[in-house]
């Protein structure tokens, strides 16, 4: 089955840590994004892709880092620098090149106390 | 940079049909406009998209008027699974990619 999976569905953190959590897809897509979703907030983004070696920041990144070495994956790292890092953070990816449908994953849950 | 205005909840009842309109400002001339539902705990799934006038598909039709500043997302005869969140979003591509903050519709029996 095509699709995107992240892991793990929940994680809990002690303050000060950094975490990383995985996105994986097998569509073929050249873009990736993260969003990150607060109650009553929305998707924000945080980071996307468009190509493999290549991202841009979004709308919120600070506290956030992200590489593409492979086109089908997208790791994004918490780091300790964000304030609120408690979250549902959501990868989605697209066919690009105008192909605007997003392809979301089923979200990773993060806690930190 | 670009912003989208939705309700943020709406009720309805079986076998209705629900309207949820979207504003979007800044909107470019070749931006497509993406309506998504997301059930709690899940990732937003893909409903319609439509660069202009009507798009029909088997779930959902989508409405935008020539100046393009809203649009309008119609569900025929709602079922009670039919209740989640719905965003819309635009532009698509790479650029700032902006959801709305999403209406959360109710539907009773």
């Amino acid at each position: 089955d095509g699709g995107i999976t992240q892991s793990p569905k929940y994680l809990f953190r002690k303050e000060g840590q950094n975490v990383t959590l995985s996105c994986e897809q097998n569509l073929n897509h050249d873009a990736m994004y993260w969003y990150r979703q607060d109650p009553g907030q929305g998707l924000r983004l945080i980071y996307y892709s468009q190509i493999v070696n290549d991202f841009q920041k979004g709308d919120i990144a600070e506290g956030y880092s992200v590489s593409r070495e492979k086109k089908e994956s997208f790791p994004l790292t918490v780091t300790s620098a964000q304030k609120n890092p408690t979250a549902f953070y959501l990868c989605a990816s697209s066919g690009g090149q105008g192909l605007v449908e997003q392809y979301f994953g089923p979200g990773t849950r993060l806690t930190v106390t | 940079l670009a912003k989208t205005t939705q309700p943020i909840s709406m009720d309805s009842y079986e076998g209705q049909e629900v309207n949820i309109t979207c504003s979007h400002n800044n909107i470019a001339t070749n931006d497509y406009i993406t309506w998504y539902q997301q059930f709690p705990s899940q990732g937003p799934r893909f409903i319609i998209q439509g660069y202009k006038t009507k798009v029909t598909n088997e779930v959902a039709s989508l409405f935008i008027p020539a100046d393009r500043k809203s649009s309008t997302l119609s569900l025929p005869r709602v079922s009670l699974s039919d209740t989640a969140v719905y965003y819309c979003q635009y532009p698509g591509g790479y650029s700032t990619l902006t959801f709305g903050k999403g209406t959360m519709l109710l539907v009773s029996p």
